[in-house]
């Protein structure tokens, strides 16, 4: 059971690149969420899902978009990178019964640098 | 989404009790109170939740008060490895889509 799993660990981009976060989990959670974390601050939801085909912006959905074709995958993707998406991703997901319901489980997070 | 307020910074001892207290005075009536702990390069790792009264689980103890307006994070007898970042977040009902909202956080550092 690896929980939640983040691809790839690091990335370098150069402005106007894109590229898409893969966020896997293989504990058959409905809910999955993106953050990005600044140094020094709290995470911001970017985009969450709360099922198979169905997403939703968070609080800072600009300059990303996201995918949930397959349960247990969430994509974020980057069209076209900015210095200001440089930042330390986070993936979560989230049960909606059982005795771990309401907690959400993270991922290692990937750390992306945009030059 | 309610907003939360918490003190930025806190330090402590090792084998002392650690009480973080969060502002919350906007929590609708069906937002759940929820504590997270981040060590620095890992993701958030869920302390403890609860609605009212008190909560405890072998890491922490709840304590929200009947207008639930604020709630404290218990730490008792802390240790070295409890240095960490501590969020106050609400949420997590149907009212707020199922959504969390991260505030800065508490970093906690707990000293020999």
């Amino acid at each position: 059971n690896a929980g939640v799993t983040q691809t790839p660990k690091f990335r370098v981009l150069k402005t106007g690149q894109s590229m898409t976060l893969l966020c896997a989990q293989d504990m058959n959670h409905e809910y999955m969420y993106w953050y990005r974390q600044d140094p020094g601050m709290g995470l911001r939801l970017i985009h969450y899902s709360v099922g198979e085909g169905t997403t939703a912006k968070g609080e800072v959905p600009d300059g990303y978009n996201v995918s949930r074709l397959k349960k247990q995958n969430f994509l974020l993707g980057l069209e076209s990178a900015a210095p200001s998406q440089t930042s330390v991703y986070f993936c979560a997901s989230r049960p909606t019964s059982g005795s771990s319901y309401n907690e959400q489980f993270f991922g290692p997070g990937t750390r992306l640098t945009v030059l | 989404l309610a907003k939360t307020t918490q003190p930025i910074s806190m330090d402590s001892y090792e084998g002392q009790e650690v009480n973080i207290t969060c502002s919350h005075n906007n929590i609708a009536t069906n937002d759940y109170i929820t504590w997270y702990q981040q060590f620095p390069s890992q993701g958030p790792r869920f302390i403890i939740q609860g609605y009212k009264t008190k909560v405890t689980n072998e890491v922490a103890s709840l304590f929200i008060p009947a207008d639930r307006k604020s709630s404290t994070l218990s730490l008792p007898r802390v240790s070295l490895s409890d240095t960490a970042v501590y969020y106050c977040l609400v949420g997590d009902g149907p009212d707020s889509s199922y959504k969390l909202i991260f505030g800065s956080g508490t970093r906690l550092l707990v000293r020999p």
